[in-house]
């Protein structure tokens, strides 16, 4: 069954650096999502992303964070300069076709820790 | 403004015993709602969905979702809990005019032998 998959598992870095989290989605899939989750809080959609162009993000994205669809199967989120409250579990998901009926599947994702 | 409560952060049942997990929603027009489970170290994996089609919606697992809008409400249900279920569980919502899903708070799920 295709699933999305997330790289890495786990990334460690110190505040102020830049982290890329890396997702591939579903190859048939034209939505993108990323969304995040403090630990012991809610899942929270930070933006999604449809014909190479951001079409909503929340007020957590903010100019540090950047998506980018480099090529036919990745999708990218770029924290420019971490801080320690972005420590948290990066989801990302895709979905075939038009919200909001649609199904969003996620990723296992990326657990970042900033230090 | 859209928001999901889920009522309950901890559940526990006997292995065999119904699942009840609770979900109320607010919304100003129809919404879509969604229960995700999320198993240890894994990703969130879609339960079932409401899309407006039919008010009780089964799905997989053994699961499955009454829409109650009168109540608005989305409980989740199982008839026999199994130790495979003990999991989180998200209740989440999604206006039509919107991307973004909104998540409840979650539900641990524990199931004792």
């Amino acid at each position: 069954e295709p699933e999305v998959t997330q790289t890495p598992s786990h990334q460690v870095t110190q505040m102020g650096q830049e982290v890329i989290l890396r997702c591939v989605p579903i190859s048939n899939h034209l939505y993108f999502y990323w969304y995040r989750q403090i630990l012991g809080q809610k899942v929270e959609f930070l933006v999604s992303f449809y014909n190479n162009e951001i079409s909503e993000k929340s007020e957590i994205f903010d100019d540090q964070f950047s998506v980018e669809r480099p090529d036919g199967s990745n999708f990218t989120l770029k924290i420019r300069s971490t801080k320690l409250e972005d420590s948290a579990m990066y989801f990302c998901a895709s979905s075939e076709s038009d919200p909001p009926a649609s199904t969003q599947y996620f990723g296992p994702g990326t657990r970042l820790t900033v230090l | 403004a859209q928001s999901v409560t889920q009522l309950g952060s901890h559940v526990s049942v006997s292995e065999g015993a119904l699942v009840l997990l609770r979900c109320n929603y607010s919304s100003s027009v129809p919404p879509y709602l969604f229960w995700y489970v999320q198993y240890p170290n894994q990703g969130l994996q879609l339960l079932l969905k409401y899309t407006s089609a039919a008010t009780l919606v089964k799905g997989i697992n053994g699961f499955e979702a009454e829409f109650k809008k009168s109540e608005t409400s989305f409980h989740l249900t199982k008839p026999s809990a199994h130790m495979s279920d003990a999991a989180e569980y998200f209740c989440a919502v999604r206006r039509g005019n919107t991307d973004k899903l909104i998540f409840g708070t979650g539900t641990r799920l524990q199931v004792f032998p």
